[in-house]
């Protein structure tokens, strides 16, 4: 089921740091890539997605950087914040979107 | 309309009786999913509608789990004979037809005991 390998599984990173958070996929058929955040108690909430037509996408202070040849994509925060602490996941679906598969989540941690 | 609602929030059963969870979507959106969520995992696909068309299922969806969108319109995932293995968050998620962006609801936690 799992077809989205993320790393790592948790994270801590001072206040003002980067935080990065990798992952890769199998599937080639995949074509849209969204990082989902999640806070305890809540559903995920989507942050920021890419296709494979570019290598970068930047919203605020969040970029996806994708590489198509190594299947991999990756998700940076830039001067994380305390209220970025949550758990972070990667997701995968084909071109007919009923298919998204996620990764096992990152729990991030920022430290004040 | 202020997003995807489930219920119950929490739900605590005994082993061996049935649940009923509950989901209503964004009311445009004409896909509805199904997904578990387990203790430090990422949700794993269920099942999806297209309006009240079931069209796909997950080998993880046994014969105990039932799932209808009678109207198109809200879901229930049923699951009959509880186990402790069904322990898990179930989230439920809409979008429109040929959108990639899915908005969850906030889940329900289920705890078999």
């Amino acid at each position: 089921q799992q077809q989205v390998k993320q790393s790592p599984q948790s994270l801590i990173v001072q206040k003002g740091g980067i935080s990065i958070i990798n992952c890769a996929y199998e599937n080639t058929a995949f074509d849209y890539f969204p990082w989902y955040q999640q806070f305890p108690g809540k559903g995920p909430a989507l942050l920021i997605a890419i296709r494979p037509d570019v290598s970068e996408k930047k919203e605020g202070r969040f970029t996806i950087s994708f590489n198509k040849s190594a299947k991999q994509f990756s998700l940076h925060i830039m001067d994380s914040q305390p209220g970025d602490s949550a758990t972070y996941f990667c997701a995968a679906s084909g071109v007919n979107n009923n298919d998204m598969r996620f990764g096992a989540g990152t729990r991030l941690t920022v430290k004040p | 309309d202020t997003g995807v609602s489930q219920n119950p929030r929490h739900k605590i059963t005994k082993r061996g009786q049935n649940v009923t969870f509950r989901c209503d979507p964004i009311s445009e959106h004409n896909r509805l999913y199904w997904y578990r969520q387990t203790l430090g995992q990422g949700p794993e696909f269920l099942t999806y509608f297209q309006n009240e068309a079931q069209l796909e299922k997950s080998r993880l969806l046994s014969d105990r789990f039932s799932a209808e969108r009678p109207k198109g319109s809200f879901s229930t995932l049923e699951i009959q004979r509880t186990e402790q293995g069904d322990s898990a968050m179930y989230l439920c998620a809409s979008s429109p037809t040929h959108s990639s962006s899915y908005t969850f609801g906030s889940g329900t936690r289920l705890t078999v005991v």
